[in-house]
């Protein structure tokens, strides 16, 4: 159980356009989903938190018109990277917490996107 | 916010040896700490966590050990393997829906 996935799994885009990354809880329910991106050898870096059927919370220095955040579902969250540039390549990772209600804190990660833009 | 640090950045054990890795955090009021195990290019997975009203958790070779008083934690790994090789993460919450911090990590390799 508590299984996260994401897609794509990985994406080449160019730069100037737009990329838009899924996360979906596919047992579970969840009220609040993370976003978090990674570089190479470092560690999770939290952007947002989306919690569904409410704006996302960003994190201090985090884009929120450029890094958009849609919680449409209990099990769907989604990442648009607009006018996505080279320095926005990394690897992006979602994580969601079971239940709507109760403890709230394990959290679950999905297999994580790697952007690469040229 | 909270900031959690964790030490050492890199640690070689042989293979059947112990490995230790100690995190502190900052926010008192932090009550959930979570260990991932990360491999390359793959996801983190939980692979144990404790709670501010218990002072030690084992599972298996793996055991978590808090000092709320100290505010540190640490994560021990007994009789390692080489498949034990990866990124280990420290984290701490306030639990109940809010945000993880966590800490830089700690690659472990296992020299079989």
């Amino acid at each position: 159980g508590a299984v996260v996935s994401q897609h794509p799994s990985w994406v080449i885009c160019k730069s100037g356009t737009s990329v838009k990354i899924e996360c979906r809880s596919l047992d579970f329910q969840a009220t609040t989903m993370f976003w978090y991106r990674q570089f190479p050898k470092q560690s999770l870096m939290l952007m947002a938190t989306s919690n569904e059927g409410s704006k996302a919370t960003y994190e201090q220095g985090v884009e929120k018109d450029k890094f958009l955040i849609n919680h449409a579902s209990l099990t769907l969250s989604t990442l648009t990277v607009t006018s996505a540039h080279p320095e926005d390549s990394s690897f992006y990772i979602c994580s969601a917490i079971p239940g709507t209600s109760g403890v709230g804190d394990t959290q679950y990660f999905g297999p994580g996107t790697r952007l690469t833009v040229l | 916010g909270e900031n959690v640090e964790q030490h050492p950045s890199t640690l070689s054990v042989q293979e059947g040896d112990s490995a230790v890795i100690k995190c502190t955090y900052s926010d008192s009021a932090s009550n959930y700490f979570p260990w991932y195990k990360q491999e390359l290019g793959k996801r983190p997975q939980l692979i144990i966590d404790i709670r501010s009203n218990v002072g030690e958790k084992k599972d298996q070779r793996i055991a978590v050990t808090l000092n709320k008083t100290a505010k540190h934690f640490s994560l021990h790994i007994t009789e390692t393997q080489p498949e034990d090789s990866a990124v280990y993460f420290c984290a701490a919450s306030r639990g109940g829906y809010q945000k993880v911090t966590f800490g830089i990590g700690t690659k472990l390799q296992v020299i079989p």
